[in-house]
């Protein structure tokens, strides 16, 4: 079976730096995947990791560990619009993305 | 990007009755198409893999002759809610895949209210 935790809800300062974690355990791995959903909207994309290592991807990076089952996103510069839920999916071999529960973000002044 | 539209955006029903859900890939061709459902603050729970031209594959605990399926074209996919219930109220989204395409966008999802 596949299992996935990250945090339910983090507060972090507009203009910080917020690293939101997540964990895996999964039978096989295909590709870790990172969205962004705002209340009430579908899911944007935000990233894709298969090999270990950091993805910079702007204000966003997204890191990969697939030893330690260990991924995390990082928010740079946070802005008020952040604030939004961020969800940590994963793929195993030949199977369709499974969802954590997603992370609650605020984005305080 | 690829584009993926679904229609209608949101919908208030009588209990009791049938509901369609179309979702559209604008710009590639979905050989896949999942089907999402979300509650209030709660996850993405996948309900259906649906590949074109062939039944879908539902997820354990998905009633396949409530929640029709049909993908009948590389363009189209579309769930229909059957007997609606207000526990059926929810947030249905699709996403559509192209072979092994990463990024697999997103439907804007539609929001189903159950009177």
């Amino acid at each position: 079976g596949q299992n996935i935790d990250q945090p339910t809800e983090m507060t972090a300062t507009e203009g910080a730096i917020v690293q939101i974690n997540c964990t895996y355990q999964t039978s096989g791995f295909n590709g870790l995947f990172w969205y962004q959903q705002h209340a009430g909207e579908a899911p944007t994309f935000l990233s894709y990791n298969v090999l270990d290592g950091l993805e910079e991807k702007g204000r966003f990076s997204s890191f990969l560990s697939r030893s330690k089952g260990y991924s995390y996103l990082l928010l740079k510069e946070l802005q008020m619009k952040d604030s939004a839920s961020y969800l940590c999916a994963v793929r195993g071999p030949k199977k369709p993305l499974v969802f954590g529960k997603g992370t609650r973000l605020s984005v305080i002044a | 990007g690829a584009v993926v539209s679904q229609h209608p955006s949101w919908v208030i029903c009588k209990s009791g009755t049938s509901v369609k859900i179309e979702c559209r890939s604008l710009d590639f061709q979905a050989t896949t198409m999942f089907w999402y459902r979300q509650f209030p603050k709660q996850s993405l729970m996948l309900m259906a893999t649906s590949n074109e031209g062939s039944k879908a594959t539902y997820e354990q605990g998905v009633e396949k002759d409530k929640f029709l399926i049909n993908h009948a074209s590389l363009t189209l996919s579309t769930l229909t809610v059957t007997s609606a219930h207000p526990e059926d109220s929810s947030f249905y989204i699709c996403r559509g895949g192209a072979s092994s395409t990463d990024t697999q966008y997103f439907g804007p999802g539609t929001r189903l209210t159950v009177l």
